[in-house]
Protein backbone atom coordinates (compact mmCIF):
# COMPACT_ATOMS: atom_id res chain seq x y z
CA UNK A 1 0.00 0.00 0.00
CA UNK A 2 1.92 3.43 -0.97
CA UNK A 3 1.91 5.56 1.94
CA UNK A 4 2.57 9.28 2.23
CA UNK A 5 3.44 10.53 5.77
CA UNK A 6 3.06 13.70 7.53
CA UNK A 7 3.36 15.35 10.90
CA UNK A 8 -0.41 15.88 11.62
CA UNK A 9 1.01 18.71 14.33
CA UNK A 10 -0.44 21.56 15.04
CA UNK A 11 3.08 23.39 13.85
CA UNK A 12 3.14 26.75 15.80
CA UNK A 13 5.56 28.97 14.58
CA UNK A 14 6.00 33.09 15.43
CA UNK A 15 5.86 35.55 12.72
CA UNK A 16 8.86 35.88 11.08
CA UNK A 17 9.90 32.74 11.39
CA UNK A 18 10.64 29.53 8.97
CA UNK A 19 8.53 27.06 8.89
CA UNK A 20 9.40 23.67 8.05
CA UNK A 21 7.17 20.88 6.49
CA UNK A 22 8.27 17.35 5.93
CA UNK A 23 6.95 14.87 4.13
CA UNK A 24 7.93 10.95 3.69
CA UNK A 25 6.71 8.49 1.22
CA UNK A 26 6.75 4.67 0.56
CA UNK A 27 6.88 4.23 -2.80
CA UNK A 28 10.14 4.33 -3.97
CA UNK A 29 9.89 4.94 -7.86
CA UNK A 30 7.24 8.15 -7.59
CA UNK A 31 8.15 10.53 -9.68
CA UNK A 32 6.34 14.13 -8.91
CA UNK A 33 5.78 15.76 -5.25
CA UNK A 34 3.47 18.59 -4.80
CA UNK A 35 1.99 20.73 -1.77
CA UNK A 36 -1.43 21.57 -1.46
CA UNK A 37 -2.82 24.45 1.25
CA UNK A 38 -5.79 24.43 2.48
CA UNK A 39 -7.47 27.29 4.15
CA UNK A 40 -10.11 26.01 6.88
CA UNK A 41 -13.66 25.38 5.20
CA UNK A 42 -11.96 25.92 2.29
CA UNK A 43 -10.54 23.42 -0.95
CA UNK A 44 -6.91 22.88 -0.90
CA UNK A 45 -4.85 24.68 -3.67
CA UNK A 46 -1.85 23.70 -5.48
CA UNK A 47 1.47 25.69 -4.47
CA UNK A 48 4.01 23.85 -5.17
CA UNK A 49 5.72 20.82 -7.05
CA UNK A 50 8.78 19.18 -7.67
CA UNK A 51 10.17 16.53 -9.91
CA UNK A 52 14.02 16.64 -9.10
CA UNK A 53 16.47 16.22 -6.17
CA UNK A 54 17.42 19.29 -4.90
CA UNK A 55 15.78 22.53 -3.83
CA UNK A 56 12.66 24.59 -5.81
CA UNK A 57 12.41 28.34 -4.94
CA UNK A 58 9.40 30.24 -5.50
CA UNK A 59 9.09 33.29 -3.69
CA UNK A 60 8.99 32.43 -0.21
CA UNK A 61 8.34 28.95 -0.67
CA UNK A 62 11.11 26.35 -0.98
CA UNK A 63 10.61 22.72 -2.05
CA UNK A 64 12.92 20.05 -1.17
CA UNK A 65 13.40 16.69 -2.37
CA UNK A 66 15.42 13.27 -1.63
CA UNK A 67 14.51 10.62 -3.50
CA UNK A 68 17.13 8.86 -1.77
CA UNK A 69 15.64 9.44 1.46
CA UNK A 70 12.08 9.91 -0.46
CA UNK A 71 11.86 12.60 1.70
CA UNK A 72 10.08 15.97 0.29
CA UNK A 73 9.73 19.59 2.64
CA UNK A 74 8.31 22.69 2.55
CA UNK A 75 9.93 25.62 3.76
CA UNK A 76 8.13 28.90 4.53
CA UNK A 77 10.20 31.98 5.08
CA UNK A 78 9.30 34.95 6.64
CA UNK A 79 5.98 33.41 7.96
CA UNK A 80 3.05 35.05 7.98
CA UNK A 81 -0.59 35.21 9.78
CA UNK A 82 -2.12 34.35 6.50
CA UNK A 83 -0.06 31.08 6.32
CA UNK A 84 -1.81 29.33 8.64
CA UNK A 85 -3.92 26.64 7.25
CA UNK A 86 -3.55 22.66 6.68
CA UNK A 87 -0.70 21.56 4.26
CA UNK A 88 -1.44 18.66 2.41
CA UNK A 89 2.05 16.21 0.81
CA UNK A 90 0.69 14.10 -2.21
CA UNK A 91 3.13 12.18 -4.14
CA UNK A 92 2.33 10.80 -8.05
CA UNK A 93 2.41 7.33 -8.68
CA UNK A 94 5.39 6.00 -10.50
CA UNK A 95 5.56 6.12 -14.00
CA UNK A 96 3.11 9.10 -14.17
CA UNK A 97 0.38 7.37 -16.12
CA UNK A 98 -2.78 7.72 -14.08
CA UNK A 99 -4.37 10.50 -14.61
CA UNK A 100 -4.63 12.42 -10.91
CA UNK A 101 -3.83 9.48 -9.32
CA UNK A 102 -2.08 11.30 -6.14
CA UNK A 103 -1.93 9.69 -2.93
CA UNK A 104 -2.18 12.25 0.21
CA UNK A 105 -0.80 13.02 3.31
CA UNK A 106 -2.99 13.55 6.27
CA UNK A 107 -1.49 16.92 6.30
CA UNK A 108 0.09 19.27 8.83
CA UNK A 109 -1.74 21.98 10.66
CA UNK A 110 0.33 25.41 10.10
CA UNK A 111 -0.09 28.17 13.10
CA UNK A 112 1.77 31.47 12.74
CA UNK A 113 0.81 33.45 15.74
CA UNK A 114 1.79 37.02 15.78
CA UNK B 1 -18.77 30.65 -13.60
CA UNK B 2 -14.97 30.60 -13.15
CA UNK B 3 -13.46 27.36 -11.99
CA UNK B 4 -15.01 24.47 -10.00
CA UNK B 5 -18.37 24.55 -8.45
CA UNK B 6 -20.14 21.99 -6.71
CA UNK B 7 -23.44 21.93 -5.17
CA UNK B 8 -24.77 21.38 -3.07
CA UNK B 9 -22.45 22.85 -0.33
CA UNK B 10 -24.48 20.73 2.64
CA UNK B 11 -26.51 17.93 2.42
CA UNK B 12 -28.53 15.63 5.07
CA UNK B 13 -29.71 12.28 4.27
CA UNK B 14 -31.16 9.28 6.24
CA UNK B 15 -29.74 6.36 4.94
CA UNK B 16 -32.55 4.99 2.76
CA UNK B 17 -32.54 8.12 0.58
CA UNK B 18 -31.32 9.06 -2.86
CA UNK B 19 -29.42 11.72 -3.49
CA UNK B 20 -26.84 13.14 -5.85
CA UNK B 21 -23.89 15.34 -5.67
CA UNK B 22 -23.44 17.67 -8.88
CA UNK B 23 -19.86 19.31 -9.88
CA UNK B 24 -18.76 21.80 -13.07
CA UNK B 25 -15.93 22.68 -14.34
CA UNK B 26 -15.16 25.95 -16.14
CA UNK B 27 -11.85 25.67 -17.14
CA UNK B 28 -11.60 23.57 -20.30
CA UNK B 29 -9.79 20.54 -18.63
CA UNK B 30 -10.54 16.68 -19.54
CA UNK B 31 -10.30 15.19 -16.47
CA UNK B 32 -12.46 15.10 -13.83
CA UNK B 33 -12.18 13.31 -10.19
CA UNK B 34 -14.14 12.93 -6.81
CA UNK B 35 -12.43 12.62 -3.86
CA UNK B 36 -13.32 12.43 -0.20
CA UNK B 37 -12.09 14.23 2.62
CA UNK B 38 -12.94 12.15 5.84
CA UNK B 39 -11.39 14.10 9.26
CA UNK B 40 -7.89 13.19 10.41
CA UNK B 41 -7.30 10.79 7.21
CA UNK B 42 -6.08 11.97 3.99
CA UNK B 43 -8.00 12.83 0.89
CA UNK B 44 -9.19 9.44 -0.70
CA UNK B 45 -9.30 9.46 -4.56
CA UNK B 46 -13.14 7.54 -5.46
CA UNK B 47 -13.20 8.11 -9.22
CA UNK B 48 -11.28 9.14 -12.28
CA UNK B 49 -12.59 10.30 -15.36
CA UNK B 50 -10.60 11.49 -18.72
CA UNK B 51 -12.40 12.51 -21.84
CA UNK B 52 -15.71 10.84 -20.61
CA UNK B 53 -14.36 7.66 -19.53
CA UNK B 54 -14.06 6.47 -16.15
CA UNK B 55 -9.89 5.64 -15.54
CA UNK B 56 -10.19 5.05 -12.29
CA UNK B 57 -12.54 3.33 -9.62
CA UNK B 58 -10.67 2.94 -5.92
CA UNK B 59 -13.03 0.13 -5.24
CA UNK B 60 -15.51 2.56 -4.02
CA UNK B 61 -18.55 0.61 -3.03
CA UNK B 62 -21.46 0.65 -5.12
CA UNK B 63 -23.54 2.63 -3.01
CA UNK B 64 -21.33 5.65 -4.44
CA UNK B 65 -22.73 5.98 -8.73
CA UNK B 66 -20.62 8.21 -10.47
CA UNK B 67 -22.03 9.62 -13.88
CA UNK B 68 -20.01 12.21 -16.28
CA UNK B 69 -21.84 12.74 -19.11
CA UNK B 70 -19.22 15.14 -20.47
CA UNK B 71 -15.95 16.81 -19.94
CA UNK B 72 -17.46 19.63 -17.74
CA UNK B 73 -20.10 17.65 -15.66
CA UNK B 74 -19.52 15.44 -13.10
CA UNK B 75 -21.89 13.59 -10.67
CA UNK B 76 -21.92 11.48 -7.45
CA UNK B 77 -25.40 9.45 -6.96
CA UNK B 78 -25.58 8.59 -3.40
CA UNK B 79 -28.04 5.53 -2.55
CA UNK B 80 -28.31 3.64 1.11
CA UNK B 81 -25.36 5.30 2.28
CA UNK B 82 -23.94 4.75 5.93
CA UNK B 83 -23.24 6.90 8.43
CA UNK B 84 -19.38 6.49 8.04
CA UNK B 85 -19.98 7.79 4.59
CA UNK B 86 -20.28 11.40 5.85
CA UNK B 87 -17.47 13.75 4.72
CA UNK B 88 -16.59 16.53 2.66
CA UNK B 89 -16.57 15.23 -0.97
CA UNK B 90 -14.27 17.11 -3.06
CA UNK B 91 -14.74 17.29 -7.00
CA UNK B 92 -11.61 18.04 -8.92
CA UNK B 93 -10.96 18.72 -12.41
CA UNK B 94 -7.11 19.00 -14.52
CA UNK B 95 -5.79 18.99 -17.58
CA UNK B 96 -5.33 15.83 -19.40
CA UNK B 97 -1.63 13.90 -19.00
CA UNK B 98 -0.79 14.08 -22.52
CA UNK B 99 -0.57 17.62 -22.48
CA UNK B 100 2.16 17.48 -19.31
CA UNK B 101 -0.20 17.57 -16.35
CA UNK B 102 1.77 18.49 -13.58
CA UNK B 103 -0.47 17.40 -10.77
CA UNK B 104 -2.05 20.51 -10.24
CA UNK B 105 -5.80 19.35 -9.48
CA UNK B 106 -8.71 22.58 -8.98
CA UNK B 107 -11.09 21.80 -6.27
CA UNK B 108 -14.14 23.09 -5.82
CA UNK B 109 -15.92 23.73 -2.40
CA UNK B 110 -16.88 20.61 -1.77
CA UNK B 111 -20.06 19.11 -0.67
CA UNK B 112 -20.36 18.48 3.07
CA UNK B 113 -22.39 15.32 3.82
CA UNK B 114 -24.41 14.19 6.56
CA UNK B 115 -25.99 10.79 6.58
CA UNK B 116 -28.12 10.12 9.65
Amino acid sequence: QKEVEQNSGPLSVPEGAIASLNCTYSDRGSQSFFWYRQYSGKSPELIMFIYSNGDKEDGRFTAQLNKASQYVSLLIRDSQPSDSATYLCAVNEAGGTSYGKLTFGQGTILTVHP
Amino acid sequence: ETGVTQTPRHLVMGMTNKKSLKCEQHLGHNAMYWYKQSAKKPLELMFVYNFKEQTENNSVPSRFSPECPNSSHLFLHLHTLQPEDSALYLCASSQDHMRGWAGELFFGEGSRLTVL
